[in-house]
């Protein structure tokens, strides 16, 4: 079976300081990788996807088959960057999503 | 497009009442999706539908029911509440061939 592990439930840093949200995951086949985010008093929304290999709002992340990790990244973290982020794994062939714990990011004035 | 709606917003419970949550989609998606999101654990599956008149069991079904009667709307059912069906509850859907889905506001539930 599937597994998405976030090992941060909590993440705090400065504005302008790099930030990278940690997801590692298990499973058997080949996936697709998510990253959704929740901000205060905001419906769960798509950030971005593995396979679009795009920027949104400063954050990128990479798919690593080998370490199994799809880690967000942002170079220069900003206030409005603080929400909870969800790492979310679909099988190759199926349409569920596992989620991972969720990181709660902080950012700092 | 009022997208993916949720209905009631927030209930309170007594162990043993039951209930039914409300989901509704105006984007004629085929799958529809129960999550529900409790602290530390993140959002888990409970139920989820990949069209009108078909339910599935997620990671977590036990205590719930569902039904997709219609395809715009997907019930969440709670026959007898327990206090461990506290938490926040999300409704979710996707069109066929997609990859996002779409999430509702969620249900904010407690039950005594």
């Amino acid at each position: 079976a599937q597994r998405v592990t976030q090992p941060e439930k909590l993440l705090s840093v400065f504005k302008g300081a790099p930030v990278e949200l940690k997801c590692n995951y298990s499973y058997s086949g080949s996936p697709e990788l998510f990253w959704y985010v929740q901000y205060s008093r905001q419906r769960l929304q798509l950030l971005l996807r593995h396979i679009s290999r795009e920027s949104i709002k400063g954050f990128t992340a990479d798919l690593n088959k080998g370490e199994t990790s799809f880690h967000l990244k942002k170079p220069f973290a900003q206030e409005e960057d603080s929400a909870m982020y969800y790492c979310a794994l679909k099988e190759t062939s199926g349409s569920r999503l596992t989620f991972g714990e969720g990181t709660q990011l902080t950012v700092n004035p | 497009n009022a997208g993916v709606t949720q209905t009631p917003k927030f209930r309170v419970l007594k162990t043993g009442q039951s209930m039914t949550l409300l989901c509704a989609q105006d984007m004629n998606h085929e799958y529809m999706y129960w999550y529900r999101q409790d602290p530390g654990m993140g959002l888990r599956l409970i139920h989820y539908s990949v069209g009108e008149g078909t339910t599935a069991k997620g990671e977590v079904p036990d205590g719930y029911n569902v039904s997709r009667l219609k395809k715009q709307n997907f019930l969440l059912g709670l026959e007898s509440a327990a206090p461990s069906q506290t938490s926040v509850y999300f409704c979710a859907s996707k069109r066929t061939g997609g990859n996002e889905q779409f999430f509702g506001p969620g249900t904010r539930l407690t039950v005594l």
